[in-house]
């Protein structure tokens, strides 16, 4: 079974330019996570999509960061424009249903916005 | 607000030493608790979880951990590291409910030397 995988692994990019994030969880998985990690401080909740519906965003930082997933598989995590802060890992993650609590993680994609 | 606190951010051990790597949480609420790992240029990798049933629990690579309820910790434990669990650890927490949000702690490096 195919784990969790995450496009691209590095991304550079300039302040005020635009990067979008992939996450392709595994499959069957309803539920689908955002988190990252800034420099030196604990990984944190971004956002949850069960299927394609957004089922808590509370950790989203602004309006500069959307979330979307087609159809209930891929996620993409986009964000326009970039800020020096945005820099960090951006991990996803899945899990099965309800009642499932082990949620499987990606590689990351270290995003470092110069 | 759940929270998790790994005490200390480096742990530096000799090879086959035991270890023990500390986790304490806080939830006034039914909480699941979960070790993952990091090795060097990989994702985050589940080592064990504790949703209820025998406080110790047993995960990968002859790690276990103890869910004290009393004093709110999961310490992680490992009776002979190898130079191979060299990584970063992080203590997580989900509190029940609908809520499948994880907290983790800021985790702790622990370094295996010969």
């Amino acid at each position: 079974e195919a784990g969790v995988t995450q496009f691209p692994s590095h991304s550079v990019i300039e302040k005020g330019q635009t990067v979008t994030l992939r996450c392709d969880p595994i499959s069957g998985h309803d539920n689908l996570y955002w988190y990252r990690r800034v420099m030196g401080k604990e990984i944190k909740f971004l956002l949850h999509f069960v299927k394609e519906s957004k089922q808590d965003e509370s950790g989203m930082p602004n309006n500069r960061f959307l979330a979307e997933r087609t159809g209930g598989t891929y996620s993409t995590l986009k964000v326009q424009p970039a800020e020096l802060e945005d820099s960090g890992v951006y991990f996803c993650a899945s899990s099965h249903g309800t009642g499932r609590y082990e949620q499987y993680f990606g590689p990351g994609t270290r995003l470092t916005v110069t | 607000a759940q929270s998790v606190t790994q005490l200390d951010s480096q742990v530096p051990v000799f090879e086959e030493a035991p270890v023990e790597l500390r986790c304490n949480y806080s939830s006034s609420v039914s909480v699941y608790l979960f070790w993952y790992v990091q090795y060097p240029n990989q994702g985050l990798q589940l080592l064990l979880k504790y949703l209820s049933g025998s406080t110790l629990v047993k995960g990968i690579n002859g790690f276990e951990a103890e869910f004290n309820k009393s004093q709110t910790s999961f310490h992680l434990r490992k009776p002979s590291v190898h130079i191979s669990d060299t990584a970063e650890y992080f203590c997580a927490a989900l509190s029940g409910g609908s809520n499948y949000k994880l907290t983790f702690g800021k985790g702790t490096l622990l370094t295996v030397n010969p």
